[in-house]
């Protein structure tokens, strides 16, 4: 049982250029999110899941797209990067809305 | 939307001696106060978490305490030891609909021998 996973682990793109990060759960949990961490602000929500083939905005959605196509999996992608979205990201999912969230170990992103 | 303030951002404490971390919240609905643990370099850990039906909650040497009337809420760690250094984040969200986490800015905790 791997939890929470994320690929990759650190990548470096140059301004313009597009990728999408991986988050996949193996607890069959419904509720899946996206965070950003910077420092000094703690983590805030880019967009969140409640179940396949739904999304929802967060608190900072702009630049990003998300998909919930297969339950398990979790994809968020940049279609232009810019230096502002260089940052940690990390990826949760929880079994309800009622339950706990659990975090992946992260993506460094770094935008030159 | 919901505001969480975090502080102190830094705390250093002697071994053995009690750490205590406090948050406050904006929106009155808030229900759920989860309190997370990140470690250099990992993702962030669920350590304890309370619900708002609830005033005090203790897990061996953590323990958290509600106060809905003043909407804050704080994090009590006891005999303090070194693996207890990292990072500590309290979050608040209104469960039901997407159970979104508003996380305050994290509190640096140094537990010096």
């Amino acid at each position: 049982n791997a939890g929470v996973t994320q690929t990759p682990k650190f990548r470096v793109l140059k301004t313009g250029q597009s990728m999408t990060l991986l988050c996949a759960q193996d607890m069959n949990h419904e509720y899946m999110y996206w965070y950003r961490q910077d420092p000094g602000m703690g983590l805030r929500l880019i967009h969140y899941s409640v179940g396949e083939g739904t999304t929802a905005k967060g608190e900072v959605p702009d630049g990003y797209n998300v998909s919930r196509l297969k339950k398990q999996n979790f994809l968020l992608g940049l279609e232009s990067a810019a230096p502002s979205q260089t940052s940690v990201y990390f990826c949760a999912s929880s079994r309800t809305s009622r339950e706990t969230q659990y975090f992946g170990p992260g993506t460094r992103l770094l935008v030159l | 939307g919901e505001n969480v303030e975090q502080h102190p951002s830094t705390l250093s404490v002697q071994e053995g001696d009690s750490a205590v971390i406090k948050c406050t919240y904006s929106d009155s609905a808030s229900n759920y106060f989860p309190w997370y643990k990140q470690e250099l370099g990992k993702g962030p850990q669920l350590i304890i978490d309370i619900r708002s039906n609830v005033g005090e909650k203790k897990d061996q040497r953590i323990a958290v305490t509600l106060n809905k009337t003043a909407k804050h809420f704080s994090l009590h760690i006891t005999e303090t030891q070194p693996e207890d250094s990292a990072v500590y984040f309290c979050a608040a969200s209104v469960t039901g609909g997407g159970n979104k986490l508003t996380f305050g800015t994290g509190t640096q905790l140094k537990v010096e021998l």
